[in-house]
């Protein structure tokens, strides 16, 4: 079946530095990938998405890039702080919203 | 805010209790969703409504029951639960039910089943 695996369960960074959370996922005709935010009590939180049709979108501070031929997505935050700690997750999908499949998250660690 | 309430927040239940999950959303969205988030495995899909109708049942058991009375409220009626139940059920709302409508989330009902 379909599968969508982060590559690492933890990330520790070191304030100031910039993240990459990395992402694979296995369907081939995936067109559509989102990153996640989920803090500690909170449901997840939208970041940013990008379409097949793309291998790069940026966002304020966070930066997606789409690898179609490895189906690989990573998401880089630039400069992070620690109120970017947090649980990142992707997730692949197509058309509709109710098809999306999950990744089961990478823990970003922010060191003062 | 992310618009999206849901109570309880926390609850712990029998194996032999009846309890339901509310949720609401202010956001004006047609289209709400139950998850399940289990510790450290990917969020699962339960329910999808669009303008109050069930159009995504991803082979739940039968012990989870849920209600659309309306756009904007969505229950998760529970009964006869079994520990591994316990988790984070998530509820969600979108636009519409395009992936291009940003799904925005509520905080959670942490169930704990005894």
């Amino acid at each position: 079946g379909e599968s969508v695996g982060l590559h690492l369960p933890t990330l520790s960074v070191q304030e100031g530095d910039n993240s990459i959370i990395n992402c694979a996922y296995s369907n081939s005709a995936s067109d559509y990938f989102i990153w996640y935010k989920q803090e500690s009590g909170k449901g997840p939180q939208f970041i940013i998405d990008i379409r097949s049709n793309m291998d790069k979108r940026q966002g304020q501070r966070v930066t997606v890039l789409l690898n179609k031929t490895v189906k690989h997505l990573s998401l880089q935050i630039a400069a992070t702080q620690p109120g970017d700690s947090a649980v990142y997750f992707c997730a692949t999908g197509g058309d509709s919203s109710y098809k999306l499949i999950f990744g089961s998250g990478t823990r970003l660690l922010v060191r003062p | 805010e992310t618009g999206v309430t849901q109570t309880p927040r926390h609850l712990v239940m029998g194996m032999t209790n009846k309890k339901s999950l509310k949720c609401e959303q202010h956001l004006g969205h047609n289209a709400m969703y139950w998850y399940k988030q289990s510790a450290k495995k990917p969020l699962e899909l339960m329910f999808v409504y669009s303008l109050e109708e069930r159009v995504e049942n991803n082979s739940v058991p039968s012990r989870f029951s849920p209600e659309c009375p309306n756009s904007s409220h969505l229950f998760l009626h529970l009964h006869t639960l079994q520990p591994e139940d316990s988790a984070l059920y998530l509820c969600a709302s979108s636009r519409g039910t395009s992936s291009s409508y940003e799904q925005y989330f509520g905080p959670g009902t942490r169930l704990t089943v005894t």
